[in-house]
């Protein structure tokens, strides 16, 4: 079974810049989450969505944001790009809502530079 | 709101030697506690969930342990191999059912 694949694994984007991320998730899995990693604010949750459905939303600005399709691929978008925003975004899925009662797979990331 | 920290920051040990990785969390109202591993380049790997209901959950040569009440779990590493070099990261779900992660613990095991 294929694993959870993220396009691109790499991007570089100049300030005031959009980006579109994307998130494969394994074969039968419905829930779809994004994580924002960066080296001094650690894993950061970004949302969950579910069945096309956005469940769950981290604390992060209206600048960030995603979508699902009724494949289960979920798409997440950066608009006006900030130094801030350079990051490894990791995408995850499951079964069942996020976590509750299995754990999460993850993709290898898009590490994103923003110049 | 619920924080949480991952002490050591970073650890290295002679292979086989076992181990422990702590994590602790400020508030108990949790659903679960995941441990994950995180390889250079790579996404993380889910080790070990613990249901806030258990105490313990055990995969292989990896232990983990749970204690709602005081905020505390423990990643037991038995028998450390070179192949376990990695940053491993705790998280809790929380109230909101989002993962609230610590900083991690960097381990290297010395051939």
């Amino acid at each position: 079974k294929a694993g959870v694949t993220q396009t691109p694994r790499y991007l570089i984007k100049t300030r005031g810049q959009q980006v579109t991320l994307s998130c494969s998730p394994i074969s039968g899995h419905r829930s779809v989450s994004w994580y924002q990693q960066t080296p001094g604010q650690g894993l950061q949750f970004l949302f969950e969505y579910f069945s096309e459905t956005q469940r769950n939303k981290g604390n992060f600005p209206g600048r960030f944001s995603g979508r699902q399709f009724s494949n289960s691929r979920s798409e997440m978008n950066v608009s006006t790009l900030e130094l801030g925003d350079s990051a490894l975004y990791l995408c995850a899925s499951s079964l069942v809502p996020s976590g509750l009662e299995e754990t999460q797979y993850f993709g290898p990331g898009t590490r994103l530079l923003v110049l | 709101k619920q924080e949480v920290t991952q002490i050591p920051a970073a650890l290295s040990v002679p292979e086989g030697e076992n181990l422990v990785l702590n994590c602790s969390f400020t508030d108990s109202a949790i659903y679960n506690l995941q441990w994950f591993r995180q390889d250079p380049g790579k996404g993380l790997t889910s080790l070990l969930l613990i249901q806030s209901s258990q105490r313990e959950q055990t995969s292989g040569r990896l232990n983990a342990s749970l204690d709602k009440s005081s905020g505390r779990s423990t990643l037991y590493i038995a028998a450390s191999q070179p192949g376990d070099s990695a940053t491993y990261l705790c998280a809790v779900m929380d109230s909101n059912y989002q993962l609230i992660w610590g900083a991690g613990t960097k381990l290297i095991i010395k051939p």
